[in-house]
């Protein structure tokens, strides 16, 4: 079974701060890994998806970043703003569902 | 409307109650899933369909009963609920190709409180 651990728990930064997520899966064998955010009370909007053969994918102020063989992935988030305060969850394909880690909190203080 | 869409936002009822989810996606999406997110756990999965076929079941509990009418709708109906069903329910759609599954695409969720 695939384990996927996401640190930190929560993070506060200022706004303007350059800052990485971390993700960890267990089992290395994954189809691809998505990152999402999540604001409060709402649903989960997917902010990129990295294919099994890809190292990394960017958008806008985002990028991550994937290795498999040491089964770890980041979100690097630049110049950080109020807005960007959600929580951000990894997920990983593995066999025929997707796991979730339980999510890094981000705080954007102005 | 495009995305995936749930409704309704926000539910309350009883234990003795029935209920129903609804989920609808105008993604062209062949494949549908009904997660669960209570505070402080990972995002639970209940149901998968693939082209209509239920093709998972994680050990939940029969007081919940999924249904896919056709590739675009799913349900999740609801009886008998416990005050520990209560958790934030979400709809994901997905295109599964040859080359497997691809990114899931989530609803806004159903905020469901048993009282």
């Amino acid at each position: 079974k695939q384990e996927v651990t996401q640190i930190p728990a929560a993070l506060s930064v200022p706004e303007g701060e350059n800052l990485v997520l971390n993700c960890s899966f267990t089992d290395s064998a994954i189809y691809n890994l998505q990152w999402f955010r999540q604001d409060p009370g709402k649903g989960l909007t997917s902010l990129l998806l990295i294919q099994s053969s890809q190292r990394e994918q960017t958008s806008g102020r985002l990028n991550a970043s994937l290795d498999k063989s040491s089964g770890r992935s980041t979100l690097y988030i630049a110049a950080s703003q109020p807005g960007d305060s959600a929580t951000y969850l990894c997920a990983v394909m593995f066999g025929n569902q997707f796991y979730f880690g339980t999510g890094t909190s981000l705080t954007v203080i102005p | 409307e495009t995305g995936v869409t749930q409704t309704p936002r926000h539910l309350v009822m009883g234990m003795t109650n029935k209920k129903s989810l609804k989920c609808e996606q105008h993604l062209g999406h062949n494949a549908m899933y009904w997660y669960k997110q209570s505070a402080k756990k990972p995002l639970e999965l209940m149901f998968v369909y693939n082209f209509k076929e239920q093709t998972e079941n994680n050990s939940v509990p029969s007081r919940f009963s999924p249904e896919c009418p056709n590739s675009s709708h799913l349900f999740l109906h609801l009886h008998t609920l416990q005050p520990e069903d209560s958790a934030l329910y979400l709809c994901a759609s997905s295109q599964v190709g040859d080359r497997g599954y691809r990114g899931y695409t989530f609803g806004s969720g159903t905020r469901l409180t048993v009282v």
